[in-house]
């Protein structure tokens, strides 16, 4: 099984509605993002958070909110779906101690589509 | 925080080694270069980790000068598996700094 699970992995809605990608992880890691790639533009970062009571937006995180209901969960809302969130979102997790405090370990991405 | 400059794309043939190069002229003291590889469709993964004179794993190596405002990363002989995007992040990540990964590097690998 996934260290970090993305629930749904593929889904399509229509403009307005509210969708909630989920997350989870059984690394144990503090620190949990989530991030969107377009095509061509890289991974850009939404929110972050450093442990349940620690949430931070990112560089894009307008039309988005997030919920950390416990250190291996860390879900991301669209309250109302807009086409050009249309994306592959990826969660990812990191441990944030020592030299390695910087390594990512990702999820397998949601497919997100929003006509 | 400080900003990467990477080549949008390269080319390379099998067999042959592979050096992109990271450019991060604002770097500070605390921070770590670290380098990850995505293939289509997946999350990236991590390749290596450095702060300074050169580091080596079993897949790669990571080359940092004295000043520090660049970096190297290097792909001994490539193989068609190789062809990937690969990002340079620089950041320290220990004090919460946000993890912004910019455009990378697109390599294709051809026979």
């Amino acid at each position: 099984d996934a260290d970090v699970t993305q629930t749904p992995r593929n889904r399509i809605t229509k403009t307005g509605k509210r969708i909630m990608l989920e997350c989870s992880q059984t690394k144990g890691h503090d620190r949990m993002y989530w991030y969107r790639q377009d095509p061509g533009l890289g991974l850009r970062l939404i929110y972050y958070s450093f442990d349940v009571k620690d949430i931070n937006k990112g560089e894009i995180s307008d039309g988005y909110s997030v919920s950390r209901q416990a250190q291996a969960k860390f879900s991301l809302s669209l309250e109302s779906a807009i086409p050009n969130q249309t994306a592959l979102y990826f969660c990812a997790t990191s441990p944030g101690q020592g030299a390695v405090g910087g390594e990512l370990f990702f999820g397998e991405g949601s497919r997100l589509t929003v006509l | 925080l400080a900003k990467t400059t990477q080549p949008i794309s390269m080319d390379s043939y099998e067999g042959q080694e592979v050096n992109i190069t990271c450019s991060h002229n604002n770097i500070a003291t605390n921070d770590y270069i670290t380098w990850y590889q995505q293939f289509p469709s997946q999350g990236p993964r991590f390749i290596i980790q450095g702060y300074k004179t050169k580091v080596t794993n079993e897949v790669a190596s990571l080359f940092i000068p004295a000043d520090r405002k660049s970096s190297t990363l290097s792909l001994p002989r490539v193989s068609l598996s190789d062809t990937a995007v690969y990002y340079c992040l620089v950041g320290d990540f220990e004090m919460g700094y946000a993890l912004n990964f910019g455009k990378g590097t697109s390599l294709l690998v051809t026979p």
